[in-house]
């Protein structure tokens, strides 16, 4: 079965400088790989996804992550934090079970908080 | 496109009174989502269509909960009895393909 772990419940950084929010996965088959943040009160919007291809993968506000299969990581990134970066984020695998099942699995997230 | 729509925002009920919520998915997505967030906590998949089909349920508590998408558009899921425990934001997602998933805004769920 495949599982996510996301290092460190909590990240805090400063406005302006660099976002790293981790992300450790294990999967049986080559991984469908997401990033999703999620604002109060609100459903999830996708950041980024990694299917084939380039193993950077660019998204939306600026964020991009890096698929490492000898690491098994999807590690998130932003060179330079805004305020309105602050929210919660989750890192999430598919990895494509037999019978067309191919529901995510979720980290426990990480809260982004930041600094002015 | 619209987006997935999903009511009620809210609800608060007494636990072993019952609860159904309603997703009605984007046009066109066959496949269809319900997750379960407690809070502190990520999404947990609880069932997932394939057009008016199910293909995976194995983390559906089938004692209380159940879901049905009768002509393979809207879905209901359903709570009976609820329990404390089950106090929780139901996410709503559908998809066209595998790398696509969009969710609804959920409905938060408290049981008293």
């Amino acid at each position: 079965a495949q599982s996510v772990t996301q290092l460190g419940s909590h990240v805090s950084v400063s406005e302006g400088a660099l976002v790293l929010l981790r992300c450790n996965y294990s999967s049986s088959v080559p991984p469908y790989l997401f990033w999703y943040v999620q604002y109060p009160n609100q459903g999830l919007q996708l950041l980024l996804k990694y299917t084939t291809g380039a193993t950077l993968v660019k998204g939306i506000n600026g964020f991009e992550a890096e698929f490492k299969k000898s690491e098994t990581s999807f590690h998130l990134t932003k060179p330079s934090a805004h305020m309105s970066d602050a929210a919660e984020y989750f890192c999430a695998v598919s990895d494509k079970l037999g019978g067309g099942a191919d529901g995510l699995t979720f980290g426990k997230g990480t809260h982004l908080i930041i600094q002015p | 496109e619209a987006g997935v729509a999903q009511s009620p925002r809210y609800k608060i009920i007494e636990k072993r009174q019952s609860v159904a919520f309603w997703c009605n998915p984007i046009s066109g997505h066959a496949t269809l989502y319900w997750y379960q967030q407690i809070l502190g906590q990520g999404p947990k998949l609880l069932i997932q269509f394939q057009n008016n089909g199910v293909v995976d349920d194995s983390q559906l508590p089938k004692d209380r909960f159940s879901a049905e998408r009768l002509k393979g558009v809207d879905s209901t899921l359903k709570i009976q009895p609820a329990k404390l425990e089950d106090s929780a934001v139901y996410l709503c997602a559908s998809s066209f393909t595998s790398d696509g998933y969009t969710f609804g805004s959920g409905t938060r769920l408290t049981v008293v």
